[in-house]
């Protein structure tokens, strides 16, 4: 059975601060997808990483995928009010990209 | 990507009854995908719904608590039937976008049984 376990499961910081959260396995995933959950509303997907060592920026936030496609990382430069929410990470399985195993969720909260 | 109306938003229900949550996509998609969420937890796969052929239920899962029904390509239902306490969470539909094998979800129900 695939687990993906993902850490911090709650972090609370400054704006202005950088984070990083994780998400490791001792399996091997197809794909990595990491998405951000704001209450009331279903996650959203903020990016797809496919490639071993990739690595994706969007504005402030770095996600990489670990050589091995074992682990991944989400780092957050600079946080701000906005970026609040429940970060998921969710690994693609190597028999179906249909299938995703979820992390257990990082519950982050941005201090103004 | 595909736009999901997803409806209730929230209801209040008494044990025993049954509450049918519906999904509407803006686009056709072969298969649709229904979630159970404890508010700021992580995501539970209940069942995945084709069009023309019967649900296909995850562990834990079974198809009289859950019915499901897929119609046509845009729309699914999600039945929550004989309900206790236990059934209170959030309900989420997505499908996939079509790129990298990302997900769209509905704004998910927000179910409360008393």
């Amino acid at each position: 059975t695939q687990l993906l376990e993902q850490s911090p499961q709650f972090l609370s910081i400054q704006e202005g601060e950088n984070l990083t959260v994780y998400c490791n396995s001792s399996s091997v995933f197809s794909s990595l997808q990491w998405y951000r959950q704001e209450p009331g509303e279903g996650p959203v997907l903020l990016v797809t990483v496919v490639t071993g060592g990739e690595v994706k920026k969007l504005k402030r936030l770095t996600f990489q995928f670990g050589d091995a496609r074992k682990d991944s990382s989400l780092h957050i430069t600079a946080a701000q009010t906005g970026d609040t929410g429940l970060y998921l990470c969710a690994g693609g399985g190597m028999d179906s990209n249909y299938q995703l195993i979820w992390g257990a969720g990082t519950k982050l909260i941005i201090k103004p | 990507s595909a736009v999901i109306s997803q409806k209730p938003s929230r209801d209040i229900c008494q044990r025993g009854t049954s509450l049918t949550i519906q999904c509407q996509v803006d686009s056709q998609v072969t298969m649709m995908f229904w979630y159970r969420q404890q508010p700021g937890q992580s995501l539970t796969l209940i069942a995945t719904a084709n069009q023309g052929s019967e649900a296909t239920y995850e562990s834990g899962f079974v198809i009289d608590k859950f019915p499901i029904s897929r119609p046509n390509l845009t729309f699914s239902t999600l039945t929550v039937s004989n309900m206790s306490p236990e059934d209170s969470s959030i309900y989420l539909c997505s499908v996939l976008t079509g790129t990298n094998y990302g997900y769209t979800f509905g704004s998910g129900t927000r179910l409360t049984v008393v």
